[in-house]
């Protein structure tokens, strides 16, 4: 099975624009989970979907939103950016409904913001 | 919510030696993982252990859900187990695919 897959790996930003991140789950799981991780915060929950449902979000600004799409897919965006949003973000999918909540992470994106 | 502490921070070791890392968290957990995260920053699936013991090659985990701690058993280090390794915890109830991470273990093995 091919694992979590995300795109594009590197970013760089300018101050006031917006981006938008992507991640494709493995086949079959349909939770997908964000986390942003920084230096000075470590890695903190952004939000998770299930279904095209967000069911659960971390404590982010409106800023950060995202959504995820009939076949798994999901993408969270970042709208007017800031400097500290520069950081890695990771997604992780998990096959929840089977008892089993083992999450998979990608290899992230890493965003820088000047 | 829930709070997860990871014990020793920072650790320095011979190629060889064994080592063990803690993860105390605050709650009852359905899912306790252990990860490394790799130079390029990937995390890497060490183990999912919400009870019990498990073993995979020179890594093993145990974690006592009643006394809400686990440990990260590491034996006969090798260079290439340099990295951070992290403990993440999810609640059960409706902490949705919400993983809970320590500030990790900084490990660092000298030939």
């Amino acid at each position: 099975k091919a694992g979590v897959t995300q795109t594009p790996r590197y970013l760089i930003k300018t101050r006031g624009q917006q981006v938008t991140l992507s991640c494709s789950p493995i086949s079959g799981h349909r939770s997908v989970s964000w986390y942003q991780q920084t230096p000075g915060q470590g890695l903190q929950f952004l939000f998770e979907y299930f279904s095209e449902t967000q069911r659960n979000k971390g404590n982010f600004p409106g800023r950060f939103s995202g959504r995820q799409f009939s076949n798994s897919r999901s993408e969270m965006n970042v709208s007017t950016l800031e400097l500290g949003d520069s950081a890695l973000y990771l997604c992780a999918s998990s096959g929840v409904g089977t008892g089993n909540y083992e999450q998979y992470f990608g290899p992230g994106t890493r965003l820088t913001v000047t | 919510g829930i709070q997860v502490e990871q014990s020793p921070p920072d650790l320095i070791l011979q190629e060889g030696a064994n080592s063990t890392l803690r993860c105390n968290f605050s709650d009852s957990v359905n899912n306790l993982q252990w990860f490394h995260q790799n130079p390029w920053g990937q995390l890497i699936n060490l183990f999912y252990i919400p009870s019990g013991t498990k073993q995979n090659g020179r890594l093993s985990a145990t974690t006592v859900a009643t006394e809400r701690y686990s440990l990260l058993y590491i034996s006969s280090s090798q260079t290439t187990d340099s990295g951070v390794y992290f403990c993440a915890v999810e609640r059960g109830g409706t902490s949705y695919g919400k993983l809970t991470f320590g500030q990790g273990t900084i490990l660092t093995v000298h030939p």
